[in-house]
């Protein structure tokens, strides 16, 4: 069964500061890995899918990289707004395994 | 910008009930997905379907499941004989391509059984 981890699982930060999160995953038969961001009372969001190994994608002020031998991808977040503030999400593989998630608050 | 509805918003029904639960994916999609999230826990695929069939699924995807897309435009979930733990709120996808593709998300609709 295939395991997908994220962490921290929960995180505050100040307006301004900026973050990173992970996610970790089997790094065997490697697919693909989405990152979403997932706002309360809304849908996810797909940010980034990431497919080789050594990708980097960005999109305004976050960005993900992926390491496919060693099973992680970083998300980071520069300049955390409040608007910020959301879970993140990943999956991984064929049949899409999420993680747990990461809650992210940004306090002003 | 197109996206993906679902309908209804909110359903409830008594457990041994069938429910349906309709998606209306982004018209040039090919590939189609539904997820659950149960009440505190992670998101879960349940199955993609590709070409009018099902291209993977999840061990949580019974013979109480099935997927069908009955015209050119819906996408449905159907649930024979709804349990208490199918309680939960169910996503639909669609992307353009497979795995490494975007997936565009509905705004869910949570199921409620009692």
């Amino acid at each position: 069964i295939l395991n997908v981890e994220q962490s921290p699982q929960s995180l505050h930060v100040q307006e301004g500061d900026s973050t990173n999160f992970t996610c970790s995953f089997p790094s065997s038969n490697f697919y693909a890995l989405h990152w979403y961001r997932w706002e309360t009372a809304k849908s996810p969001e797909a940010l980034f899918v990431m497919t080789l190994n050594g990708d980097e994608k960005k999109k305004g002020r976050i960005s993900a990289t992926l390491n496919t031998k060693e099973g992680y991808s970083y998300l980071y977040i520069k300049g955390s707004q409040p608007e910020d503030s959301a879970t993140y999400l990943c999956s991984y593989g064929n049949k899409l395994v999420f993680g747990a998630g990461t809650i992210l608050r940004v306090k002003s | 910008e197109p996206e993906v509805t679902q309908t209804p918003s909110h359903q409830v029904t008594q457990m041994g009930q069938e429910v349906i639960l309709r998606c209306v994916p982004i018209s040039n999609h090919l590939y189609f997905y539904w997820y659950r999230q149960i009440l505190g826990q992670k998101v879960e695929f349940l199955v993609s379907f590709y070409n009018n069939e099902i291209s993977e699924k999840s061990e949580i995807f019974d013979d109480q499941f099935s997927v069908e897309r009955p015209d050119g435009s819906n996408f449905t979930l159907k649930i024979r004989s709804t349990k208490l733990e199918d309680s939960a709120m169910y996503f639909c996808a669609s992307s353009g391509g497979q795995y490494q593709e975007t997936q565009y998300f509905g705004p869910g609709t949570r199921l409620l059984v009692l």
